[in-house]
């Protein structure tokens, strides 16, 4: 089975951090996704990327930014955390149009 | 660009009634179609999804979605649903380009409540 990994459940940060969510996939796979989910917004695409070193924003990128500097391992980054920032975070690897999806990380921001 | 709508936020039904969640989509191109579940405190797992072929798609606890072109819906149905099945639904569209990052469009979700 296909296995992503996010690497926190859990995360409490201050205002103005730098907050760096880490997702590893296990598949080979080119594709991998940043989403966020609010209650009554659903899931929101942040960023994706298609490729080592390329990336592309999705629906919401603002407040973001992302890096792929290997296939199997997407990094989402929060340059300055902010309270509207809190959110579950999910990452996602595809192929074939089918995504696969980590545990999520629950990020506040105090 | 594609969009995803699903018309119920909230579905309260009794245990072993039937259900149906509702998903209607608009595309320019062709799409695949998912349904996805996320059980509490727990991430999405993929439910069922037609990709070609017969457009009445089965999961293996039960529920069941046909694929409607004419109306562009891919609604989600049950016959009989037990305490367990109680979770947050997504219906989702992929436009698949074959080159290209192939990103999945969600809709808002459709949290299914089991009455005992």
């Amino acid at each position: 089975d296909v296995k992503v990994t996010q690497s926190s459940r859990y995360l409490v940060k201050r205002t103005g951090e730098k907050v760096f969510l880490e997702c590893v996939q296990d598949m080979d796979h080119e594709n991998m996704f940043w989403y966020r989910q609010d209650p009554g917004l659903g899931l929101r695409l942040i960023y994706f990327s298609y490729d080592v070193k390329m990336k592309e924003k999705g629906d919401i990128p603002e407040g973001y930014s992302v890096s792929r500097e290997k296939k199997e391992r997407f990094s989402l980054i929060l340059e300055s955390a902010s309270t509207n920032q809190t959110s579950m975070y999910l990452c996602a690897s595809s192929w074939g149009g089918r995504a696969f999806f980590g545990q999520g990380t629950r990020l506040t921001v105090v | 660009a594609q969009s995803v709508t699903q018309l119920d936020s909230q579905v309260p039904v009794f245990e072993e009634a039937p259900v149906e969640l509702r998903c209607n989509y608009s595309s320019s191109v062709s799409v695949y179609l998912f349904w996805y579940v996320q059980y509490p405190n727990q991430g999405l797992q993929l439910l069922l999804k037609y990709l070609s072929g017969s457009t009445l798609v089965e999961s293996i606890n039960g529920f069941e979605a046909e694929f409607n072109k004419s109306q562009t819906s891919f609604h989600l149905r049950k016959p009989s649903v037990h305490i367990s099945d109680t979770a947050e639904y997504f219906c989702a569209v992929s436009a698949y380009s074959g080159g290209g990052a192939d990103g999945l469009t969600f809709g808002k979700g459709t949290h299914l409540i089991i009455q005992p």
